[in-house]
């Protein structure tokens, strides 16, 4: 399975941008770049997904490096709610499972 | 917004009893996934099931576990004869296809005594 490498941990301060880096040297061509988040005392929520091209929906945005061996999350404007660990998957197309890693907890200060 | 829920929201039974985990898909769902969580560890993926039948399973996924899909809403997770290592969160999950994203519940938590 491909791996993703994500800082173990991030902070950001209320109200400000967020960017929540993942490395995926080992992607191949088919794997899709999948985002989720897990917040204390519940089970993941998917974020945001994306193959190629950035993306934006109503929680985040994704920015996809050219050679697709890099990622970014952005949250736009941080709020107390979105203090969570933030998980970096690469999901194969086909495959149906999701492999998650330790992912990047990130706290919120008010 | 149509969720997963999961019952119960915390399950304790003593080690070699049999124990169920029950969950409720998204109602137009197709594909339907159990993974664990065991405390302060990451989020394993146990099976996945399609159109009445394992699609894929992990190591962990032995003999003692099965999945049932009983009656057209409910998706279950048996664990035959529990033991301590079993005690972890579960978490059901379900997608419309198998390429698309997974919608979890809150899951259930298994303490095993």
């Amino acid at each position: 399975d491909a791996k993703t490498t994500q800082p173990n941990s991030m902070e950001s301060n209320e109200e400000e941008p967020v960017h929540l880096p993942c490395n995926h040297s080992t992607i191949s061509g088919t794997d899709y770049i999948h985002w989720y988040r897990q917040l204390p005392s519940q089970g993941p929520e998917y974020v945001i997904h994306g193959l190629t091209s950035n993306v934006n929906n109503r929680m985040a945005s994704l920015a996809i490096a050219e050679d697709r061996k890099s990622s970014t999350l952005i949250l736009h404007r941080a709020t107390l709610r979105d203090a969570a660990v933030y998980y970096c998957i690469l999901f194969y197309n086909q495959g149906g499972k999701l492999i998650f890693g330790q992912g990047t907890e990130l706290s919120v200060k008010p | 917004e149509p969720e997963v829920t999961q019952t119960p929201s915390h399950q304790v039974t003593q080690m070699g009893q049999e124990v169920i985990l029950r969950c409720v898909p998204i109602s137009n769902h197709l594909y339907f996934y159990w993974y664990r969580q065991i405390l302060g560890q990451k989020v394993e993926f146990l099976v996945s099931f399609y159109n009445n039948e394992i699609s894929e399973k992990s190591e962990i996924f032995d003999d003692q576990f099965s999945v049932e899909r009983p009656d057209g809403s409910n998706f279950t997770l048996k664990i035959r004869s529990t033991k301590l290592e079993d005690s972890a969160m579960y978490f059901c999950a379900s997608g419309l296809e198998s390429n698309q994203p997974q919608h979890f519940g809150d899951g259930t938590r298994l303490s095993i005594l």
